[in-house]
């Protein structure tokens, strides 16, 4: 079954940082990974995905991620952080059904002081 | 623009009141999702529409049902409001084989439970 992990519940970071949230995967043949950003009391709004080719995804709002297939990771990654980057961030895995469903991580909330 | 709309934002409703959300979408998209989404974790998926095909998830309640009578609309409906139903819920859509997974999420009906 298509899994994906999310290891921290919390990241800090300074503005102007470079910032990372962690997300580790588990499937069976070729993942469908997704990054998906939710702000308070909003639905989640997509910012990548990786189907195939470059292994570094580039998405909106400045944010790209790293597919590592030997590390099984899709970490989110952006350069520079803002104080309106502060959100609630979602991995999630295409199931391996014959549907579009979406295996979610737990969720990471990112918070970047000014 | 294309969208995904959900009517209301913001519902309030009394134990054990009957209550239905809605909604639409203008991309002609033929997968529609509902899910329940509470304080802050991961959304939960109670079900899907496939086309007409109706696809309810192992581990939804029967309090909850839904209803697609075209392409665009979807409703959900919570027969017996408890307070434990108190969420967000979501709305997404997707196109089979061709978004490929990714799904595109409305702005969320908060529900309240008096």
């Amino acid at each position: 079954a298509q899994s994906v992990a999310q290891p921290e519940d919390q990241v800090n970071v300074a503005e102007g940082n470079p910032l990372t949230v962690k997300c580790t995967y588990s499937v069976s043949g070729n993942p469908y990974l997704f990054w998906y950003v939710q702000y308070p009391n909003r639905g989640l709004q997509f910012l990548l995905k990786y189907i195939t080719g470059d292994n570094l995804v580039k998405g909106s709002y400045g944010f790209e991620a790293e597919f590592n297939k030997s590390q099984t990771s899709f970490h989110l990654k952006k350069p520079s952080a803002l104080v309106s980057d502060s959100a609630l961030y979602f991995c999630a895995v295409r199931d391996d059904g014959s549907t579009d469903k979406l295996i979610f991580g737990t969720g990471t909330r990112l918070q970047v002081f000014p | 623009d294309a969208m995904v709309i959900q009517n209301p934002r913001y519902q309030v409703t009394q134990f054990g009141k009957p209550v239905t959300l809605s909604c639409s979408q203008t991309l002609n998209h033929n997968v529609m999702y509902w899910y329940q989404q509470k304080s802050s974790q991961a959304p939960k998926l109670l079900f899907h529409y496939y086309d007409k095909d109706f696809n309810n998830e192992a581990d939804t309640p029967d309090n909850f049902q839904s209803r697609r009578p075209n392409t665009s609309f979807c409703f959900l409906d919570i027969r017996s409001p408890g307070l434990g139903d108190a969420a967000m819920y979501l709305c997404a859509t997707s196109r089979d084989v061709i978004t490929l997974g990714q799904q595109f999420f409305g702005p969320g009906t908060r529900l309240t439970v008096l």
